[in-house]
């Protein structure tokens, strides 16, 4: 079974939709990371969390929220999404400096 | 603030074809130095990684040596394979970040039979 794991794999949504993409890790990190992927950009991080009452915007946090419901599991949502936010985004954890990353979730916003 | 800089892809090499993939950073402090690789419809993973200058990170056949001098950490394959295929991202952390990781933008590699 995968160490972090996504859901969904993929999904395709209207302009001004809520959305929620979900995270769960069994790596027993407490440290876990939000980021989305645009090609030719890398990955931006937009939001982290060090534990369950620690949470962080990061550099592209505007029209994102997160969720922090357990140690395993980290969720991120999108209030009103636009088609800007097309991208695949990754979750991840960390330790001793290595990151942990699930396989994505790839979002169109039409 | 910290940033990371690689070549633009995407690199195309024919099989047993050498490898260099440059990456350079700026940080006002000590960092780690990472390579991750994603393949296809996968998330990243880590290739290899160094956290002082003159170390040495290698895995798989890949090699990268922090240069503290030129700020570089530039990723060598003496011989890829069509298995290699993927983008490679080189990355910077702060030990005063708190695990925050700086990654570049990718270098896309193809490699051909």
């Amino acid at each position: 079974d995968a160490d972090v794991t996504q859901t969904p794999r993929n999904r395709i949504t209207k302009t001004g939709k809520r959305i929620m993409l979900e995270c769960s890790q069994t790596k027993g990190h407490d440290r876990m990371y939000w980021y989305r992927q645009d090609p030719g950009l890398g990955l931006r991080l937009i939001y982290y969390s060090f534990d369950v009452k620690d949470i962080n915007k990061g550099e592209i946090s505007d029209g994102y929220s997160v969720s922090r419901q357990a140690q395993a599991k980290f969720s991120l949502s999108l209030e009103s999404a636009i088609p800007n936010q097309t991208a695949l985004y990754f979750c991840a954890t960390s330790a001793y400096n290595e990151q942990f990353f699930g396989p994505g979730t790839r979002l169109t916003v039409l | 603030g910290d940033s990371v800089t690689q070549m633009e892809g995407p690199v195309t090499l024919s099989e047993e074809a050498f490898l260099t993939i440059n990456c350079t950073y700026t940080a006002t402090g000590y960092p780690s130095l990472f390579w991750y690789v994603q393949y296809p419809g996968e998330g990243l993973q880590l290739l290899l990684k160094a956290t002082k200058a003159d170390d040495k990170g290698s895995n798989k056949g890949f090699e990268a040596t922090y240069r503290k001098e030129t700020t570089s950490f530039h990723l060598e394959k003496g011989s890829v394979q069509v298995s290699d295929s993927a983008v490679y991202f080189c990355a910077l952390s702060d030990f005063t970040s708190y695990d925050k990781v700086i990654f570049g933008p990718g270098t896309s590699l193809s490699v051909i039979p």
